[in-house]
């Protein structure tokens, strides 16, 4: 069974710092997603990453797959306040269509 | 082009009713999928539909929750009878099949509270 698992759980940062939510899968895949969800909003897409080294970045948010050691990373440079919001990660398992297994979400919160 | 549609947005019921949620996904996406977010944790997946066959699921606890696709498009999501541990959000998600990057768009979801 494919297990996803995100650190930390919690992040309150203050604005302009930066820092790193890594994401850590049990099985081989090679489809890597990355997601916000503000308070009772659904889930946005931020970064599909589907090959090994693969590099997205958006703003102040980058993010990186390593398959073989089967992490992702999301990086936060300078981070402002609207980025306070809770970051999923999810892993896509065999096949075209299949289902994703999503972490456990990271809540971030920048302070002023 | 118009997103993944669900309704209703909220709805409260007392256990042992019944309830029943609907998802109208992307036109033209033929995976559909239904997937149950507890406050503080991440989805997780009901059930998964290509056209209107069930492709996976394996994680439904068919002694209460039923859902089908009748026509390969909209799809429905009961409940019957509703528990309190089914309080959560219901999000629907749809599909292109292949083309990369076979992402998955989500709908606006479903908050359940059962009192």
């Amino acid at each position: 069974e494919l297990k996803v698992e995100q650190n930390p759980l919690f992040l309150s940062m203050q604005e302009g710092k930066n820092y790193t939510i890594y994401c850590n899968y049990s099985t081989t895949s090679d489809r890597l997603y990355w997601y916000r969800q503000d308070p009772g909003k659904s889930l946005e897409s931020l970064f599909v990453l589907l090959s090994n080294g693969a590099v997205k970045q958006e703003g102040r948010l980058m993010a990186s797959l390593d398959t073989k050691a089967r992490l992702s990373t999301l990086h936060i440079t300078a981070a402002v306040h609207d980025l306070s919001a809770t970051y999923f990660c999810a892993v896509g398992g065999a096949g075209t269509a299949s289902k994703l297994t999503f972490g456990t979400g990271t809540r971030l919160q920048v302070t002023l | 082009e118009a997103g993944v549609a669900q309704s209703p947005r909220y709805k409260i019921i007392e256990k042992r009713q019944s309830v029943a949620f609907w998802c109208n996904p992307i036109s033209g996406h033929a995976t559909l999928y239904w997937y149950q977010q507890i406050l503080g944790q991440g989805p997780k997946l009901l059930i998964q539909f290509q056209n209107n066959g069930v492709v996976d699921d394996s994680q439904l606890p068919k002694d209460r929750f039923s859902a089908e696709r009748l026509k390969g498009v909209d799809s429905t999501l009961k409940i019957q009878p509703a528990k309190l541990e089914d309080s959560a959000v219901y999000l629907c998600a749809s599909s292109l099949i292949g083309g990369v990057p076979y992402e998955q768009y989500f709908g606006p979801g479903t908050r359940l509270t059962v009192t």
